[in-house]
């Protein structure tokens, strides 16, 4: 069946990389698009970016010059990459799937605190 | 950037009432718009794609509406178990953006 499970370091220091993996099952990176989405604590929904089937990457403005995704098709995984971490990066970070326009399967999320 | 505008931040309903949730978005977004329910401690839960699609499995009590800039959830014949925070999208241009979410909370 179709699983997103999103894994990554619980506690991220302030300035350092966050590296998230959303490892997928049940279906293949190249027939599905893949984006990530967080949440602060007790607040909103952002689209943070995503990775299309064929490959091509597009980001929230907002993040893009600290933002990268990336995948390994052979492993089933999207990469989740952003530097320059501040306290204001801490959320729950989704993984989800989308095609021809239909989201669906969404990940569990992985709670994310940056703090010395 | 567009804009998602939702309203209202939160709603008291009752069993059985119908209840309305609006987005606006600051530019036209045709109808590449989606609405997610989300409970405390879980993952957003699609409902509806391309503004009026309703998922497979979705209770046909969620209905999606609107065009271009104006956007309505309806739940008809509300359930204790609809009681979440529901947030609608719009992916028709980059970056894809959220509304800032309605709670639907009991009376």
């Amino acid at each position: 069946q179709v699983q997103l499970k999103e894994s990554g370091p619980g506690l991220v220091q302030p300035s350092q990389t966050l590296s998230l993996t959303c490892t997928v099952s049940g279906f293949s990176l190249t027939s599905y698009d893949v984006h990530w989405v967080r949440q602060p604590p007790g607040k909103g929904l952002e689209w943070m970016g995503g990775i299309w089937g064929d490959g091509s990457t597009a980001y929230n403005s907002a993040l893009k010059s600290r933002l990268s995704i990336s995948r390994d098709t052979s492993k089933s995984q999207v990469f989740l990459k952003m530097n320059s971490l501040q306290t204001e990066d801490t959320a729950i970070y989704f993984c989800t799937r989308l095609r021809a326009a239909i989201w669906d399967y969404w990940g569990q999320g992985v709670m994310v605190t940056v703090s010395s | 950037d567009t804009v998602m505008t939702q309203s209202p931040a939160s709603m008291s309903t009752s069993v059985g009432e119908r209840v309305t949730v609006n987005c606006k978005a600051s530019q036209s977004v045709g109808t590449v718009v989606a609405w997610f329910q989300q409970k405390p401690g879980q993952s957003p839960k699609r409902l509806i794609y391309l503004a009026t699609n309703r998922h497979t499995g979705v209770p046909d009590r969620f209905t999606g509406s609107g065009f271009g800039r104006d956007f309505t959830l309806t739940i008809s014949n509300v359930e204790a178990e609809d009681l979440a925070v529901y947030y609608c999208l719009q992916y028709d241009s980059i970056p894809w953006t959220f509304g800032g979410g309605t709670k639907l909370e009991l009376k």
